[in-house]
């Protein structure tokens, strides 16, 4: 069965400073990995995904993930936080395997806070 | 483009009721997911919808249920209510083109107060 951990309930971060979020995952086959992020009463935005090729892929509003199959991790960073990044992070993972569908496995979320 | 839209936006029933909520993918879009979203055990898929016929099911009981119309519109119904199915409930949408590579979009959400 698949599975997704997010390891830190909250990261907090000065505005400037380097964020990284963490993300570790478990599948039987080959990962296809997401990140989406949250405002407080809305629904949950894609920031990025990575299926296949090169290890560091980026996304949207200045955010990377690096993808690491050895240590089956596909942590989330930007190199300057800015305080509206503020928001509930979710890492999910979908396994190759067809029929998995469109199902996506999620982790429990990491909350960021970015301080002025 | 329109993004995915779901309605009612908030909803309040009590023990016991049921009800039925929408979700009208984006255009295009043929692939439909439900997810459910509660503090204390997150998010959680419920059933995937693809033309018109369920594909993947979660670990919900059968009140959960869901339908999805040759429109690609999508709704899922709950029956007899309990206090534990107060959630956000947030549908999402793919083009479901490739075995799993598709990006899921994911509307607003309904959120459900059982009282």
């Amino acid at each position: 069965a698949q599975s997704v951990a997010q390891p830190e309930d909250q990261v907090n971060v000065a505005e400037g400073n380097p964020l990284t979020v963490k993300c570790t995952y478990s599948v039987s086959g080959n990962p296809y990995l997401f990140w989406y992020v949250q405002y407080p009463n809305r629904g949950l935005q894609f920031l990025l995904k990575y299926i296949t090729g090169d290890n560091l892929v980026k996304g949207s509003y200045g955010f990377e993930a690096e993808f690491n199959k050895s240590q089956t991790s596909f942590h989330l960073k930007k190199p300057s936080a800015l305080v509206s990044d503020s928001a509930l992070y979710f890492c999910a993972v979908r396994d190759e395997k067809k029929s998995s569908g469109d199902k996506l496995t999620f982790g429990t979320g990491t909350r960021l806070a970015v301080r002025p | 483009k329109a993004g995915v839209t779901q309605t009612p936006r908030y909803l309040i029933k009590t023990r016991g009721q049921q009800v039925t909520l929408s979700c009208s993918p984006i255009s295009g879009h043929r692939s439909v997911s439900w997810y459910q979203q509660t503090p204390g055990q997150g998010l959680q898929f419920l059933f995937e919808y693809f033309s018109e016929t369920q594909r993947n099911k979660g670990n919900f009981p059968g009140r959960f249920s869901g339908r999805q119309f040759s429109n690609s519109r999508s709704e899922m119904n709950v029956s007899t209510l309990e206090l534990g199915d107060s959630a956000l409930y947030l549908c999402a949408s793919s083009f479901r083109r490739g075995p799993g590579t598709d990006t899921q979009y994911f509307g607003p959400g309904t959120r459900l107060t059982v009282l």
